[in-house]
C-alpha cells in the first residue's frame, strides 16, 4: 500500500463551490505539506504543518484553507473554487531532523469550470 | 525571498551522450534535493544533498552541491531513455532540513534514440 494517499485523484467542480482534498499517510511522519503544480512553475508551497497544532501559510495560500486533524491526515480546503485553482495538487511528508527527503502523494488532479 | 533557478528548462539529448543540468538559489543553504517527474506522476527523490561538497551517485546520475557558489548541478552519463523526465531541484528555505522547500521550475529532459 502508498504510504502517501490523496483523495479524489480526480476531480471537477464549478466556480465557486467549496471542495476538500484530503492526503493520509502511514510513514509515521509529524510534517505533512501542500502544494501546488502548475505547468512551467514548478511546484509552490500552499499550506504545511509541523505536528497537529502548528499550521503555517506558504507562497500561495490565498483562497485555500487547511486542517491537520490528526497526526496523519492533513486536509486541503477551497472555501469557494475559482478557475486559476485548476491545477495538480501534492500532498507530502517528512519525518523529523531534516536528514531525508520529502515523500509526496500520487497528487490530486483538480479542474475548475 | 529564496529563489531558485533551473537551467535548461529543456533538454533534448541523444542517446549515449553526458550532459549537466544546473540549479542556482539566491540564498544561504547546505541542503538541497533532487526529484524526478514522470509525465503524470507524482515525485520520486532522486537525491539529498546535505554539506558543501556532497556528491551522491545513482546509476547514470551525479549530483553535487557547491554551497559557495549556491550552485547544485545533476550530470548525466551516457543517457538512456528511460532517464527521459522532468528534474526538480528543491531547496530548504530554513536551513535546518526538509522542513520549507522552494522548488526549481524543472528541468524536462528528452532522450532521443
Amino acid at each position: 500500500d502508498a504510504d502517501v494517499t490523496q483523495t479524489p485523484r480526480n476531480r471537477i467542480t464549478k466556480t465557486g463551490k467549496r471542495i476538500m482534498l484530503e492526503c493520509s499517510q502511514t510513514k509515521g511522519h509529524d510534517r505533512m505539506y501542500w502544494y501546488r503544480q502548475d505547468p512551467g512553475l514548478g511546484l509552490r508551497l500552499i499550506y504545511y504543518s509541523f505536528d497537529v497544532k502548528d499550521i503555517n501559510k506558504g507562497e500561495i495560500s490565498d483562497g485555500y484553507s487547511v486542517s491537520r486533524q490528526a497526526q496523519a491526515k492533513f486536509s486541503l480546503s477551497l472555501e469557494s473554487a475559482i478557475p486559476n485553482q485548476t491545477a495538480l495538487y501534492f500532498c507530502a511528508t517528512s519525518a523529523l531532523g531534516g536528514q531525508e527527503t520529502q515523500y509526496f502523494g500520487p497528487g490530486t488532479r483538480l479542474l475548475v469550470l | 525571498e529564496l529563489k531558485v533557478e533551473q537551467n535548461p528548462l529543456f533538454l533534448s539529448m541523444q542517446e549515449g551522450k553526458n550532459y549537466t543540468i544546473y540549479c542556482n538559489y539566491s540564498t544561504t543553504s547546505d541542503r538541497l534535493y533532487w526529484y524526478r517527474q514522470d509525465p503524470g506522476k507524482s515525485l520520486e527523490s532522486l537525491f539529498v544533498l546535505l554539506s558543501n561538497g556532497a556528491v551522491k551517485q545513482e546509476g547514470r546520475l551525479m549530483a553535487s552541491l557547491d554551497t559557495k557558489a549556491r550552485l547544485s548541478t545533476l550530470h548525466i552519463t551516457a543517457a538512456v531513455h528511460d532517464l527521459s523526465a522532468t528534474y526538480f531541484c528543491a531547496v530548504d528555505q530554513l536551513g535546518f532540513g526538509n522542513e520549507k522547500l522552494t522548488f526549481g521550475t524543472g528541468t524536462r529532459l528528452t532522450i532521443i534514440p
